[in-house]
């Protein structure tokens, strides 16, 4: 089946603690993203990236990083710079030709 | 970038015809409007796009105005299994950071 998967499903981080979020993608999409959910609130670009090597700042980057070296892979560090990172991330993908995104399934971030 | 604004929620009966309205006043010419559905614990998923006028396929309807303003998602003879949260989007494609999502719309089905 193709389609995009997150893991882990469920992730705590320490206080000052940096923490790894995986996407990986088999549709042969070129553009990923990284989302953020809060309650109540609606999705929020974190990151994009267009190509391999190549990505974007969205409208909420402060404590985030990013890498883009293979197609298929697209992984969101939160570092301890972000002050507030509990929430539900979600990783997209899109072809150049399509018009739309495909979601993966979702992290939840807690802070301990 | 256009901002989008829906209901926050709305009950509807099984069998029943139910109608969401977006409103992204400040639309872009060559943006386009997408929902998505979304269910607890997974990633939305797309359900129809259109750029004006209307839009069928065999789970909804989109109708948009000649204006443009807004958008009104139809979903026809709704099920339990139609209870989720229903996303408006507005934007370009081949521009990340020009996609806004909606809060979304909770949709209750009630038997």
């Amino acid at each position: 089946d193709g389609g995009i998967t997150q893991s882990p499903k469920y992730l705590f981080r320490k206080e000052g603690q940096n923490v790894t979020l995986s996407c990986e993608q088999n549709l042969n999409h070129d553009a990923m993203y990284w989302y953020r959910q809060d309650p109540g609130q609606g999705l929020r670009l974190i990151y994009y990236s267009q190509i391999v090597n190549d990505f974007q700042k969205g409208d909420i980057a402060e404590g985030y990083s990013v890498s883009r070296e293979k197609k298929e892979s697209f992984p969101l560090t939160v570092t301890s710079a972000q002050k507030n990172p509990t929430a539900f991330y979600l990783c997209a993908s899109s072809s150049t030709s399509a018009e739309k995104l495909f979601f993966g399934s979702g992290t939840q971030l807690s802070v301990l | 970038l256009a901002k989008t604004t829906q209901p926050i929620s709305m009950d509807s009966y099984e069998g029943q015809e139910v109608n969401i309205t977006c409103s992204h006043n400040n639309i872009a010419t060559n943006d386009y409007i997408t929902w998505y559905q979304r269910f607890p614990s997974q990633g939305p998923r797309f359900i129809i796009q259109g750029y004006k006028t209307k839009v069928t396929n065999e789970v909804a309807s989109l109708f948009i105005p000649a204006d443009r303003k807004s958008s009104t998602l139809s979903l026809p003879r709704v099920s339990l299994s139609d209870t989720a949260v229903y996303y408006c989007l507005v934007g370009q494609w081949g521009y990340g950071n020009k996609l806004v999502f909606g809060a979304g719309t909770i949709l209750r089905v009630k038997s």
